[in-house]
């Protein structure tokens, strides 16, 4: 039943080895987006692809880039991990269109040793 | 000023009970809102969108205040499965159609 489903749940890395998260999306929405939360803080968004358009956040560090290579799949690459990039990374996705709701994953737990 | 703001809690309410909720907005052209509930270490997940009316879903009540600027949840009959962190979410589509503003969550402990 789930519907955005985020993989792996948990992801343990080396400071400054690459890693890359996935999503994916039954919904058919075309708007994917990357949150990074940390405890007991407000999800950040990173950055939302409206279908292959890019957006993102002028605070987004250039360690994160994301790729979207279909309308059901999305990742998002850490190039070069430190120890600050710990934190739960979430996906979401909403249709398109002003006054719609977010659906979640998961979420993907990265810890960095 | 913080775009979103929370009380964060904890409310410790006993089982039955009524709580109420605030989150205030900054931004007056705000236009859709939305409660979330995140258990801890889940992922957020969609309560209820908040209408300008005002909309009631079982025991949970949404408002929408625009002159003060702010949304609030109403938990009717407080449930033990009701205890999580309770995240406000506004979006102005002139800073984005896509740019969805979460609050710091207010969080909810139902006692026994």
């Amino acid at each position: 039943d789930a519907m955005v489903i985020q993989n792996p749940r948990y992801q343990v890395t080396q400071f400054g080895k690459p890693v890359t998260l996935s999503c994916s999306q039954t919904l058919n929405h075309n708007v994917m987006y990357w949150y990074q939360q940390k405890s007991s803080q407000a999800p950040k968004l990173l950055f939302h692809y409206y279908d292959k358009d890019f957006n993102n956040e002028a605070d987004t560090p250039d360690n994160f880039q994301s790729r979207r290579p279909n309308t059901s799949f999305c990742f998002l690459d850490i190039r070069s991990p430190g120890l600050g990039d710990a934190a739960m990374y979430l996906c979401a996705t909403s249709r398109g269109g002003s006054n719609q709701p977010q659906h979640f994953g998961d979420g993907t737990r990265l810890s960095i040793l | 000023r913080k775009e979103v703001e929370q009380d964060p809690g904890p409310f410790n309410v006993p089982e039955g009970a009524t709580v109420a909720f605030n989150c205030t907005y900054s931004n007056s052209a705000s236009q859709s809102f939305f409660w979330y509930r995140q258990d801890c270490r889940k992922e957020p997940k969609l309560l209820m969108s908040v209408y300008s009316s005002g909309n009631e879903d079982g025991r949970f009540t949404a408002q929408l205040n625009r002159a003060s600027q702010y949304i609030s949840l109403l938990i009717r009959d407080s449930k033990l499965s009701d205890s999580a962190t309770y995240l406000c979410v506004v979006n102005n589509p002139a800073s984005g159609t896509y740019k969805y503003i979460f609050g710091t969550g207010t969080r909810l402990k139902v006692l026994a």
